[in-house]
């Protein structure tokens, strides 16, 4: 089973930035928190990931709660191409596990 | 960065008949590469894993005499369905282990058994 938790699914205006929650209450110590989407069809994009600081890159920002049992990851403009299915994993750094994805959160941008 | 060449994008293929799956790390040497399947409207269930060089580990319920995977180069791996059925149907995604590189997916594969 995944070991996080996510909404279904969130609507975001085109334009506004778009705050994805992911809880991951059970997360230990030596495991990272990763972003990936999947726009509809294709194979999933990294976007980034984080330990206990919070981290900024090119695509987003990621937010982790001081106590990491959960984070929010930010689109600070959010486009139309932003649409897609958003999943929140735990794993312990360098891509090297398996990666269990949950459902993950269906983001839809409104025009 | 790293990326993951997978071909073909889809394929519709006769039921009984097999079909092979590519994918190839063009940047980077793939020590690993996980085999993914996903059904309509659910998430990413990983299949198998393969080592290069070594024989493939499949996780419970992924039938290994039907799903073949071979791993012979650091930056070759393919997946053969076997005598696919219209149950196989499915989208099919490799994602490529290396270096630092961990992060890679192909762009998937859309099988359609007829």
């Amino acid at each position: 089973d995944a070991k996080t938790t996510q909404p279904t699914s969130m609507d975001c205006a085109e334009g506004r930035a778009a705050n994805l929650p992911c809880n991951h209450s059970t997360i230990s110590g030596n495991e990272y928190v990763y972003w990936y989407r999947q726009i509809h069809s294709q194979g999933p994009q990294y976007i980034i990931h984080g330990l206990k600081n919070n981290e900024t890159n090119e695509m987003a920002s990621l937010i982790i709660t001081e106590d990491r049992k959960s984070s929010t990851l930010i689109l600070p403009h959010a486009t139309l191409r932003d649409t897609a299915v958003y999943y929140c994993i735990v794993e312990t750094g360098g891509g090297a596990d398996g990666l269990t994805f949950g459902k993950g959160t269906h983001l839809i941008i409104q025009p | 960065g790293a990326v993951v060449s997978q071909h073909p994008s889809w394929v519709i293929c006769k039921s009984g008949t097999s079909v092979k799956i590519e994918c190839r790390s063009l940047d980077f040497q793939a020590t690993t590469m996980f085999w993914y399947r996903q059904f309509p409207k659910q998430s990413l269930m990983l299949m198998a894993t393969s080592n290069e060089g070594s024989k493939a580990t499949y996780e419970q319920g992924v039938e290994k005499d039907k799903f073949l995977i071979n791993h012979a180069s650091l930056t070759l791996s393919t997946l053969t369905v076997t005598s696919a059925h219209p149950e196989d149907s499915s989208f099919y995604i490799c994602r490529g282990v290396g270096g630092h590189y961990g992060y890679t997916f192909g762009s998937g594969t859309r099988l359609t058994v007829v």
